[in-house]
């Protein structure tokens, strides 16, 4: 079935350098692939997202890559800051329903 | 308002019991959708609606779950014999424009149910 793959589950970085997170989709018919930051006890919060006719976005510190051939898209944070500290889930959609990554905790270290 | 909105935002039930948590999408969303969120997991699919229209149930664990959004706005989540499996945070999402579409989905807080 269809399957979202999220590495690293846990990432913990300095105050100032950059985080990546890594996901991998399975459908091939995906077209859409938002990043969402959950904070505790919060709703997901979408960060950026990108179209499968797009190769790169980027939204001042924050970038998301896709390879289609590959099926891979990343998620770019540079410059990282203590309030970046969340949990981040990548995620692929078909027609309308998102398919979630298991998600990455993010620990930005001041 | 200007965002999703979910009530209760936490809810205690003795296994057995019915429950029913409600969503408020954004104004004027077409679109509604759904999620469990197990702990440490990323949302799961539930069910989604176009108006008043459920075109996809297939995400309900069981036929406990039930779903509805009778006016194409307000959506009521209902769990009948409530189990133990059942505890998690249950996620209302709504995007404006009928899918598929580009508009994204923007998500409430959820709902975190604890069975007993």
């Amino acid at each position: 079935g269809e399957n979202v793959e999220q590495h690293p589950s846990t990432l913990s970085v300095q105050e100032g350098d950059s985080a990546v997170i890594k996901c991998t989709y399975s459908d091939s018919a995906s077209n859409y692939f938002p990043w969402y930051k959950q904070e505790l006890g919060k709703g997901p919060q979408l960060i950026i997202d990108i179209r499968s006719n797009v190769g790169e976005k980027k939204d001042q510190r924050i970038a998301v890559t896709l390879n289609k051939t590959a099926k891979h898209f990343s998620l770019h944070i540079t410059e990282t800051q203590p309030e970046d500290s969340a949990v981040y889930f990548c995620a692929a959609r078909g027609t309308y329903k998102y398919i979630f990554g298991t998600g990455t905790r993010l620990k930005v270290l001041a | 308002g200007a965002g999703v909105s979910q009530s209760p935002r936490y809810k205690v039930a003795k296994r057995g019991q019915d429950v029913a948590l409600r969503c408020d999408p954004i104004s004027g969303h077409v679109s509604l959708f759904w999620y469990q969120q197990a702990l440490g997991q990323g949302p799961e699919f539930l069910t989604y609606f176009q108006n008043e229209a459920q075109l996809d149930k297939s995400g309900l664990p069981s036929d406990r779950f039930f779903a509805e959004r009778p006016e194409g706005s307000v959506s009521t989540l209902k769990i009948q014999r409530t189990q133990q499996e059942d505890s998690a945070v249950y996620l209302c999402a709504s995007s404006a424009f009928r899918a598929p579409g580009g508009q994204p989905q923007h998500f409430g807080d959820g709902t975190r149910l604890s069975i007993l």
